[in-house]
């Protein structure tokens, strides 16, 4: 199966920084979603986003889907942004689709 | 309901003993996953529901998984004979539409809280 790759692993920021979060596939994707599961294993979906770029207030999403990657962006980044991010990605449908291995965010105050 | 529930939130069990998992989707929402997630590590999934019907369950880990939703809403994952390595979260989610591979198809995709599993 598909193979993904997030990175960094580990990130951690001081309130009010910029960050961003990759994402790489092993082959060519037709969906791929980010999501922010919260300290408390919430895992809320953030984008939908095969390709193209999404906005969603402080953050935005780019995937170049001919390259195999996709970014998440934060901006202006507040505490309750900590977590971890995952993308996932795949073929058609949701049974098929891979998780990465997450980015844990920590935001400092 | 508002939203996916899982229930219980925490069990832990004996190595041995068998569990029951219970994972209550948004109200009519026809598809659902079960996931397995290992501390540190991303989700992985198990098996998927469109309806009462199990269409995949290439990723239960062995025949000591199973799940069922027998009238198309709640469903149940059972681990039998539990084992040190089944410890992990197992997450719900369910979404409103088939999987045709329509880019739509994650309308309404959303997972539950999960139930944290520790077996001893």
């Amino acid at each position: 199966g598909i193979q993904v790759e997030q990175s960094p692993p580990d990130l951690i920021l001081q309130e009010g920084a910029n960050s961003t979060l990759r994402c790489n596939f092993s082959d060519s994707v037709n969906n791929l979603q980010w999501f922010h599961q919260n300290p408390w294993g919430q895992l809320i979906n953030l984008f939908y986003i095969p390709s193209g770029t999404k906005q969603n207030g402080r953050l935005s999403a780019t995937t170049v889907a001919t390259e195999r990657y996709s970014l998440l962006y934060i901006s202006s980044s507040q505490t309750t942004d900590s977590g971890v991010y995952f993308c996932r990605g795949g073929e058609n449908a949701g049974n098929m689709l891979t998780f990465g291995g997450g980015t844990r965010l920590m935001v400092k105050p | 309901g508002a939203g996916v529930s899982q229930s219980p939130r925490y069990k832990v069990a004996k190595r041995g003993q068998d569990v029951a998992l219970r994972c209550d989707p948004i109200s009519g929402h026809v598809s659902l996953f079960w996931y397995q997630q290992a501390l540190g590590q991303g989700p992985e999934f198990l098996t998927y529901f469109q309806n009462e019907a199990q269409l995949d369950k290439s990723g239960l880990p062995s025949d000591r998984f199973f799940a069922e939703r027998p009238e198309g809403s709640v469903s149940t994952l059972k681990i039998q004979r539990t084992q040190q390595e089944d410890s992990a979260v197992y997450l719900c989610a369910s979404s409103n539409t088939f999987l045709t591979g329509d880019s739509d198809f994650n309308y309404g995709y959303t997972f539950g809280s999960g139930t944290r599993l520790t077996v001893v």
